[in-house]
């Protein structure tokens, strides 16, 4: 089975532009969950998506926003670029075995915001 | 709020030494615990998992854990490692009905050869 797939894997933004990043699942896969992941912060919890409804949140502002599509495909959106936006933002997806749940990531996407 | 600490920030070891990394969480019910690996330039994969059943779990590469519950503990171990376990280790829980895993900030370990 392929992996956790992530495009774009790199990323130079300036500040108040904004992006979007997108993912694609394990094939079966419903869930993904993405994370933020900085040296000084470690990963970050952003968001939740389940059958293309937003299950669960972090604590980021409005800012960060995401989607799931009907083919389990998930895009993230950052509007107004920050420079502390500056990150590895990681995609994962989730099997399920009854309520066990285990993730899998993609390689991430490395934004830099000038 | 529920946390994960991981004590060791870098470990530095040479070949063949043993290894352990703590990993201690805060939550007193039922708990789902998982150990990330990640190398140089690649991405984060899962080393093994604890979620019932037998407290020490057996992972890849030689890596096993034991899950301690009076001391809210997961820790990594591995009798023997090789210059290739360099790579930074991620200590992750799953507490409750909040299905946000909550991660450690990680144990960057560099083997000498």
């Amino acid at each position: 089975k392929a992996g956790v797939t992530q495009t774009p894997r790199y990323l130079i933004k300036t500040r108040g532009q904004q992006v979007t990043l997108s993912c694609s699942p394990i094939s079966g896969h419903r869930s993904v969950s993405w994370y933020q992941q900085t040296p000084g912060q470690g990963l970050q919890f952003l968001f939740e998506y389940f059958s293309e409804t937003q299950r669960n949140k972090g604590n980021f502002p409005g800012r960060f926003s995401g989607r799931q599509f009907s083919n389990s495909r998930s895009e993230m959106n950052v509007s107004t670029l920050e420079l502390g936006d500056s990150a590895l933002y990681l995609c994962a997806s989730s099997l399920f075995i009854g309520l066990q749940e285990t993730q899998y990531f993609g390689p991430g996407t490395r934004l830099l915001v000038l | 709020a529920q946390s994960v600490s991981q004590h060791n920030h870098h470990v530095i070891l040479s070949e063949a030494a043993s290894l352990e990394l703590g990993c201690n969480y805060s939550y007193g019910g039922t708990v789902n615990l998982f150990w990330y690996v990640q190398y140089p330039g690649q991405h984060l994969q899962l080393l093994l998992k604890y979620f019932s059943g037998d407290p020490l779990v057996k992972g890849i590469k030689g890596f096993e854990a034991e899950f301690i519950k009076s001391k809210f503990s997961f820790n990594l171990r591995k009798p023997s490692v090789q210059w290739s376990d360099t790579a930074e280790y991620f200590c992750a829980v799953n507490a409750g009905n909040n299905r946000k895993l909550i991660w450690g900030l990680g144990t960057s370990l560099a083997v000498n050869p």
